[in-house]
This record gives structure tokens, C-alpha cells and sequence, in this order.
């Protein structure tokens, strides 16, 4: 099986613009997280996705959204960018959604706000 | 709230030597615990889990791991290291507390020193 594919795998953005990343999950995986990895604050969770519906949500702005699709695929949408949003951002494929199911990480799509 | 610590950010260690990796959490609740490998330019593979029963959890890459609940810690032991193994070593928790989302410890880096 395929794993997780996230693209693009790099970005370069300036302040104040948007930008979409994506995220296939593992074929038949349902839920789709997404993490922000930076060295200063670690690895945070933004939100999850389980059957186009979001089941979860961490503690960030308004800002960063995302989405689900009927195959699963998920993006995320960050408008106004800020030099903060400098990261690694990580998406991770689950068969279903419950707290024992193995999460299954994408490489991650690097962020560069300028 | 609930939190993570992973009390060495850098650990090195001679190849063929062992090596233990400390997580501690804290939460007043039954918790779910794992521990993931970021290899570098990577994203995140999960090495092992604890859900429940025997609180000795064998992983992978001869990875092994102690869930103590007295002492509210989950360690990371492997008894021979290779220089593959380099690597930055994740401690999460997952509980009611987190709505069952993974709660993460800011990371080990394991360096293997020839």
C-alpha cells in the first residue's frame, strides 16, 4: 500500500498571503490529522477529520481550517500568513478514529513564511 | 492539563551500548501511550504502543517499552544500539483529558556515537 502523501513538500510564502496544503491518506484510512512541528513549540495538533466531518480541533487561530473529501483527502488552508507560521506541517492517516488506532505520518509539507 | 516530559533532549550513547529514553505524563485518567521515531527529513513512524494489559510493550526495531503507572512514566529502552538508530525519539499520551488526541513530549534526539 501507498503511504501517506503530502504535497507540496516545500512552500515559500511572504506575510499576509494563504496557502492550501495537501494530504492523500493510506487507501481505506477514514481519519486525517494534521500536526504543526516547530523546534520552539514541538508538535501541536491543528485538527482532525473522520468521514468529511471535523471531529476535533486544537488550539489555533481561526486562520488555519481544513477540510475533508468523500476519497478522504484532506487539505488545509492557512490565510494571513504570519513569520509564525514557519513549519513543519504533518498529516496522518488513521483506519478509524478511535484513540488506540495507529496514526500513520505523511514526510510533512515545510512552510517558509518570509 | 495533560503533559508530556521528555527529560533529555539530546542522549548520546556508543553504538552496541543500551539505551533508555525517559517520558513522564501527567493525567488523572486511564491513558493510552506510545512512542514515535522522526528520522531526519521525515515524517513520524510509530515504534510501539501501550492501550492496556501487559505493561511491558514490545516494538519495533528491538525497541521495548515499561508503562509504570505509579510512577506515571513510560520509558524507552533498547539493549544494543546501531548507528541506524539516530534518529529524534516522540513520547504521546492520549486520554479523555485530550479528547483523545496525542499530546506530545518535545522530543529526544538519540546520537549514536561510533
Amino acid at each position: 500500500k501507498a503511504g501517506v502523501t503530502q504535497t507540496p513538500r516545500y512552500l515559500i510564502k511572504t506575510r499576509g498571503q494563504q496557502v492550501t496544503l495537501s494530504c492523500s491518506p493510506i487507501s481505506g484510512h477514514r481519519s486525517v490529522s494534521w500536526y504543526q512541528q516547530t523546534p520552539g513549540q514541538g508538535l501541536q495538533f491543528l485538527f482532525e477529520y473522520f468521514s468529511e466531518t471535523q471531529r476535533n480541533k486544537g488550539n489555533f487561530p481561526g486562520r488555519f481550517s481544513g477540510r475533508q473529501f468523500s476519497n478522504s483527502r484532506s487539505e488545509m488552508n492557512v490565510s494571513t500568513l504570519e513569520l509564525g507560521d514557519s513549519a513543519l506541517y504533518l498529516c496522518a492517516s488513521s483506519f478509524s478514529a478511535g484513540p488506540e488506532e495507529t496514526q500513520y505520518f505523511g514526510p510533512g509539507t515545510r512552510l517558509l513564511v518570509l | 492539563a495533560q503533559s508530556v516530559t521528555q527529560l533529555d533532549s539530546q542522549v548520546p550513547v556508543f553504538e552496541e551500548a543500551p539505551v533508555e529514553l525517559r517520558c513522564n505524563y501527567s493525567s488523572s485518567v486511564s491513558v493510552y501511550l506510545f512512542w514515535y521515531v522522526q528520522y531526519p527529513n521525515q515524517g513520524l513512524q510509530l515504534l510501539l504502543k501501550y492501550l492496556s494489559g501487559s505493561t511491558l510493550v514490545k516494538g519495533i526495531n528491538g525497541f521495548e517499552a515499561e508503562f509504570n503507572k505509579s510512577q506515571t512514566s513510560f520509558h524507552l529502552r533498547k539493549p544494543s544500539v546501531h548507528i541506524s538508530d539516530t534518529a529524534e525519539y516522540f513520547c504521546a499520551v492520549s486520554s479523555m483529558d485530550s479528547n483523545y488526541q496525542l499530546i506530545w513530549g518535545a522530543g529526544t534526539k538519540l546520537i549514536i556515537k561510533p
